[in-house]
């Protein structure tokens, strides 16, 4: 089965720094990956997916992820925090075949952007 | 349009109660999905309703009756709950729901109180 696992369930970070979060996968095929972001009191949106088209993939709110098959992970970073990124992160992959539909969650984490 | 809208935002039931979520989405997508979220967890898949048909049941209680009226609609039926059962149900939908890369649109969510 697909699984994703976050490392760091709480990140603080400066205003101005470089955001790190980390994620590795498992898989027993080329997985799907995502990033959705959360804020507080709302549903989760997508800051981007990697989906085998190339291995940096760049999303929205200047968040980039790498994939990196021989370390099976997918980081997601940010050369300089905001204010406005203090949320809830997740990384996610899909399931395959008949399961394609089937997003399964990491455990999260929270990011804390101090002025 | 690139809303999914739930209603109502919050919900404070009793064990005996019948209630029902509700879920809208007007962007055309074929696949829609309920997630509950416990507090400070993941979201993690309940149902998965593919072109009007239930496609994905993860095992969820009887106690949760999910319906599809039509394509546009979602509904969540919800009796005799327990107050473990309370938590944010959010509402998700994508474009077709087979192709595992799919970009889901979630709600922001009904945040219930079983007591």
């Amino acid at each position: 089965a697909q699984s994703v696992t976050q490392l760091g369930s709480h990140v603080s970070v400066s205003e101005g720094a470089l955001v790190l979060l980390r994620c590795n996968y498992s898989s027993s095929v080329p997985p799907y990956l995502f990033w959705y972001v959360q804020y507080p009191n709302q549903g989760l949106q997508l800051l981007l997916k990697y989906t085998s088209a190339a291995t940096l993939v760049k999303g929205i709110n200047g968040f980039e992820a790498e994939f990196k098959k021989s370390e099976t992970s997918f980081h997601l970073t940010k050369p300089s925090a905001h204010m406005s990124d203090a949320a809830e992160y997740f990384c996610a992959v899909s399931g395959v075949g008949a399961a394609g539909n089937k997003l399964t969650f990491g455990g999260g984490t929270r990011v804390l952007v101090k002025p | 349009d690139t809303e999914v809208t739930q209603t109502p935002k919050h919900l404070v039931m009793g064990m005996t109660n019948k209630k029902s979520l509700k879920c809208e989405q007007h962007m055309g997508h074929r696949a829609m999905y309920w997630y509950k979220q416990k507090a400070k967890k993941p979201p993690e898949l309940m149902f998965v309703y593919s072109y009007e048909k239930l496609s994905i049941n993860e095992s969820v209680p009887s106690r949760f009756s999910p319906e599809c009226p039509n394509s546009s609609l979602l509904n969540l039926h919800l009796h005799a709950l327990q107050p473990e059962d309370s938590a944010l149900y959010l509402c998700a939908s994508s474009s077709t729901g087979g192709e595992g890369n799919e970009k889901l649109f979630f709600g922001s969510g009904t945040q219930l109180s079983v007591l």
